[in-house]
């Protein structure tokens, strides 16, 4: 069955500094796609980043960046000079090959930033 | 501004009740989708519709009805019989075509039992 892992239920870090949480998956799909949201304490999800399966380059978006490791099966967000509105849930998504409207959503992660 | 309308952002249910949570988008896309979230968890599929006058189930669906009478509207009712129904609900869109189109959020209704 096709699965994201997002192995660190929360993380501290101190501002300014880079952050990188991580994202397994499990397919044996011939291509597919990668999203991250944030989700703040208000609730709502806010797309961040994509990445292809095919694509030649890992994706980057601002401060934010993905670090795909398509043999290991990882597409870690990195997220560089961190800032205190960065706190928040993030959650990792893969959409199917088969499927050009589902996603697979991770647990999430908790990221909290400290002054 | 486009976007994705979630109302109420809170809702009450009484014992025996249904209630129908609102989801009106204003971005002209053709998917829709429903999501329900536990404390602490991901997004889990309730339903979602791919075009009017058409929808799926997810993969919660029992509980919950949904339609799709206006490619702006995709209301979400949850019915008496889904047994434990308080969690927080979000209604989201996608533009149709390629794949690399992300899903757009609404803010989200917190429903609670009474």
């Amino acid at each position: 069955a096709q699965k994201i892992t997002q192995t660190q239920p929360g993380m501290f870090v101190q501002e300014k500094e880079a952050v990188t949480l991580d994202c397994t998956y499990d397919t044996s799909d011939p291509s597919y796609g990668l999203f991250w949201y944030k989700q703040p304490s208000s609730g709502e999800m806010i797309f961040l980043i994509y990445q292809g399966s095919y694509d030649q380059q890992n994706a980057t978006e601002g401060r934010y960046s993905l670090n795909f490791q398509k043999a290991r099966k990882s597409a870690n967000l990195v997220i560089s000079a961190s800032q205190l509105g960065d706190s928040a849930m993030y959650f990792c998504a893969m959409r199917p090959w088969d499927s050009n409207y589902q996603l697979i959503w991770g647990a999430g992660t908790k990221l909290i930033i400290k002054p | 501004d486009g976007g994705i309308t979630q109302s109420p952002k809170y809702l009450f249910r009484k014992e025996g009740q249904n209630v129908t949570l609102s989801c009106e988008q204003n971005l002209n896309h053709d998917a829709m989708y429903w999501y329900r979230q536990d404390p602490g968890q991901g997004l889990r599929l309730i339903y979602y519709s791919q075009i009017v006058n058409d929808f799926q189930k997810g993969d919660i669906a029992e509980g919950y009805s949904v339609s799709r009478e206006k490619k702006e509207s995709f209301p979400l009712t949850v019915t008496s019989a889904q047994k434990n129904p308080t969690a927080f609900y979000l209604c989201a869109s996608r533009e149709d075509g390629r794949k690399n189109q992300p899903q757009h959020f609404g803010d989200g209704t917190r429903l609670s039992i009474l």
